[in-house]
């Protein structure tokens, strides 16, 4: 079946360090892809996305890898911050007459910056 | 411009009673979904709603159910509450099709 989920529940790093956090998904025919922050008491907000016919895309500290050979995908953050601490959730699109809506949550991986 | 917007920020109701969460969309966007978020889980998808109409639902009984304004707030009932329906419930927007989904900070429902 369709599952998206993430392959260690916690993540702890010092800060300074670079984080990386995985994500494997099932549907080989998922095109889109989104990784979300969600800090404690507040709903997920948006860090960035990616579509099936790019292997990368960057942002602002973050960048996104995806690996469709083996439906893998990444999330690195450069020079973590303690502000990053929070848990992080990737999500796969599902289409609904063209209007993005049904999201697929992985559980979140907990990161924890040390200071 | 404002976020998605929900209320009340916390509840707790009884068994077998009913509730009805508010969200107020981003400015300017036509879609918005609700998305039920166990502790400890990723949020589950309940239903979307595009200009009025529901526009697609995930695994969740009847007795949950939705509306979508003209000025694209949305309201989310749930008839019949269970002790499983214990939750953070999630209001999301967005612009265009493809574009990220904006979250708002969520309804604590708590059914005791």
């Amino acid at each position: 079946g369709e599952s998206v989920g993430l392959h260690l529940p916690t993540l702890s790093v010092q800060e300074g360090d670079n984080s990386i956090i995985n994500c494997a998904y099932s549907n080989s025919a998922s095109d889109y892809f989104i990784w979300y922050k969600q800090e404690s008491g507040k709903g997920p907000q948006f860090i960035i996305d990616i579509r099936s016919n790019m292997d990368k895309r960057q942002g602002q500290r973050v960048t996104v890898l995806l690996n469709k050979t083996v439906k893998h995908l990444s999330l690195q953050i450069a020079a973590t911050q303690p502000g990053d601490s929070a848990v992080y959730f990737c999500a796969e699109n599902r289409w609904y007459g063209g209007s993005q809506g049904n999201l697929i949550f992985g559980k979140g991986t907990k990161l924890s910056v040390k200071p | 411009e404002t976020g998605v917007t929900q209320s009340p920020t916390h509840l707790i109701k009884t068994r077998g009673q009913q509730v009805t969460l508010r969200c107020s969309s981003q400015s300017g966007h036509n879609t918005v979904s609700w998305y039920q978020q166990a502790l400890g889980q990723g949020p589950q998808f309940i239903f979307q709603y595009y200009r009025e109409e529901e526009n697609g639902r995930g695994n969740f009984p009847p007795r949950f159910s939705g509306l979508q304004f003209p000025n694209y707030s949305s309201e989310l009932n749930v008839n019949a509450l269970e002790l499983d329906d214990s939750a953070l419930y999630l209001c999301a927007s967005s612009l265009l099709a493809g574009s990220p989904l904006h979250f708002g900070n969520g309804t604590r429902l708590t059914v005791t």
